[in-house]
């Protein structure tokens, strides 16, 4: 089946400070790849779309300087949290799909506390 | 703006009681899915409904779709504890997923 990783699994980092999460499709070629925010006990919500060689799309109220999507290949995508603060602290989960629409492969969530 | 609502957003059930869980979505779509979230984790993928009337069944877990309703239900049979976990649904349109509320579901002995 489709796997999706993503590193690190949990990051803690000082409020100010940038922080890089990868998103990897390890055995198919992702063309769209979605970030998801999820703050506890509370649902997803999609921050962005991203494909491959071309600038994510954000959803509104999503601050695409803050939040930068890198995807420059068909297997990876990254999102950087740039200068963050305690509030950006949140479960993010990417997920990737394989060029039909009728499926999405989520990946296993990473952890992020911002101190 | 697309809604997608679930309720009851908390249910606790007794094991061996059936219940089900509702999902409403605000625009057309004819793909509605299911996930699992445990604790702490990602998401587990339960169930894919791609056409008006569309039923699909695994263990205890039966969903079906309603597109005229704009209606998912997720039905429990006979719950037992291991299926205490957090059930979304989340509408497709276009590339793109809508999650819902959420329902926080406990099975107590």
């Amino acid at each position: 089946g489709a796997v999706v990783s993503q590193h690190p699994s949990r990051v803690i980092c000082k409020s100010g400070t940038s922080v890089k999460i990868e998103c990897r499709s390890l055995d198919f070629q992702a063309t769209t790849m979605f970030w998801y925010r999820q703050f506890p006990k509370q649902s997803l919500m999609l921050m962005a779309t991203s494909n491959e060689g071309s600038k994510a799309t954000y959803e509104q109220g999503v601050e695409k300087d803050k939040f930068l999507i890198n995807h420059a290949s068909l297997t990876l995508s990254t999102l950087t949290v740039t200068s963050a603060h305690p509030e950006d602290s949140s479960f993010y989960i990417c997920s990737a799909d394989t060029g039909t629409i009728y499926e999405q492969y989520f990946g296993p969530g990473t952890r992020l506390t911002v101190t | 703006e697309l809604k997608v609502e679930q309720n009851p957003l908390f249910l606790s059930m007794q094991e061996e009681k059936n219940y089900t869980i509702y999902c409403n979505y605000s625009t057309t779509s004819d793909r509605l899915y299911w996930y699992r979230q445990d604790p702490g984790k990602s998401l587990e993928s339960l169930f894919v409904l791609l056409s008006n009337g569309a039923v699909k069944q695994e263990g205890r877990l039966m969903a079906s779709l309603d597109t005229k309703a704009r209606l998912s239900t997720l039905h429990i049979t006979a719950a037992v504890h291991d299926l205490s976990a957090t059930y979304f649904c989340a509408v497709g349109t276009g590339n793109q997923f809508y999650f819902g509320t959420g329902t926080s579901l406990t099975v107590i002995p």
